[in-house]
Formats: C-alpha cells, structure tokens, sequence
C-alpha cells in the first residue's frame, strides 16, 4: 500500500526558498503523477503543481514564477522548491498521488482521474 | 482566472439527505473535468470520496455519491451521520491543471 510522507524545515525566513521533499514508500514513482497542495490556516486547499514520473511538470499559474517540482526516482521522491517566501507562503503543505487509470487506447486518453493517497501533511511557517 | 465555487456552509439534520455543488466560471462542469470530491475533519488531511464525477474509492461509504447536476459536479449525502460533519473540496480539471473550490463546511445538526 503506497504511503506518502513529506520533510523539510517548519520555519523559513522571508524571501528564503521553501524546500520540501515527498518520500513515496510501499510503490514507486512510475505510472503516476506526483502532486503538492496547501493548505494556509484557516483556509482551504489550493494545488500548487504536479510531476510526472518522467519529470513532465505543470504548475499553478500564481506560482509558477517562483516555483520548481522535481522528481528523483532513484530515491522514490518528489521534492517542492518555493523561492522568495512571504508570510502568504506560511500553510500545512501536502504530497498526494495523483493516478489515472481507465487507457483507451483508441482514444489515446485517461478515462478516470484520481488523488487517493496523500501525505499527512508538514506545517511550514514563514517568519524572520 | 479560473474560480471554482462552492456553498461555504450547510447544515443538515442527522438521518437527512443533502447535496453539495461545485461550479466553475468557465461554464457547464463536465466529466472532462474530472471532478473530485474530498473531506477534511479538523487536524486531518483530506480524505478521498468521489473520483471523475461518480466513482467511489474503496473506503468511500455508500451513503457517499457524486453526479452532475444542472452544470455543476455534485456530491450528495443520504442517511447522514454525525461522523460526517467536516469540511468538503471539491477539486476540477482543467487542461493540465487542477483548481479547489472553496470547500464547504458541513453542520451535522
């Protein structure tokens, strides 16, 4: 059963980068897309990107100036880069595995898209 | 940009039924959406329900079940219990990139 665990340091200075890294056990990378997601106090969860297995990235286009996704598959983990931090950066951050099942072939396309397995989650706070 | 919205609160009695919508303000929602439905109890993280509109993940109980309804995605309760208060996100698909609604907080009541 794949179970997801995120790391990295609960404070960050202002205008410092936020390093977070999603160790994947129990199955691997392949297959899957890789998400991370926020959640600031008090308010609701908002997407911040995803990676392929193969390193293919999307990113949400209000952080996508400042932010990077990679993926290191040797060590079945993806990792979340976020420069130039303010406070609106400060929120519990959260790993999930995006699936997607149901291939047509003929089609060329997923016919069911998923987020089953998430992390627990790892509370980052931005203050000098 | 693109906004997903939700009702931000509703109340329901034990033993009730209701349902909960999601919208876009890009139109209709469809499957091409792949709408998601997910619930979060305080300290916890979010708990898949519903995938790609109507699909229930193993561990979702069948009083749980999604549909579209009049362009929104649409995530209805039946026989709720008092385990069921919490707060609920729904999450779109858009070409590539993922938006939450707002999420709406559930009264068991």
């Amino acid at each position: 059963q794949v179970q997801l665990q995120e790391s990295g340091p609960g404070l960050v200075k202002p205008s410092e980068t936020l390093s977070l890294t999603c160790t994947v056990s129990g199955g691997s990378l392949s297959n899957d897309y890789w998400t991370w997601i926020r959640q600031p106090p008090g308010k609701g969860l908002e997407w911040i990107g995803h990676i392929s297995y193969s390193g293919d990235t999307t990113y949400n286009p209000s952080l996508k100036s400042r932010l990077i996704i990679a993926v290191d598959t040797s060590r079945n983990q993806f990792s979340l880069h976020l420069t130039s931090v303010t406070a609106a950066d400060t929120a519990v951050y959260y790993c999930a595995r995006e699936g997607r099942d149901g291939y047509s072939p003929s089609e060329r396309r997923y016919y069911y898209y998923y987020m089953d397995v998430w992390g627990k989650g790892t509370t980052v706070t931005v203050s000098s | 940009q693109t906004v997903v919205t939700q009702e931000p609160s509703l109340t329901v009695s034990p033993g009730g039924t209701v349902t909960l919508t999601c919208a876009s303000n890009t139109g209709a929602v469809t499957s091409g959406h792949f709408p998601n439905w997910f619930q979060q109890r305080p300290g916890q993280p979010p708990r898949a329900l519903i995938y790609t509109t109507n699909n229930k993940h193993s561990w979702t109980p069948a009083r749980f079940s999604g549909s579209l309804l009049g362009g929104k995605a649409a995530l209805k309760l039946s026989s709720v219990q008092p385990e069921d208060e919490a707060d609920y996100y729904c999450l779109l698909y858009y070409g590539g990139a993922w938006v939450f609604g707002g999420g709406t907080k559930l009264t068991v009541l």
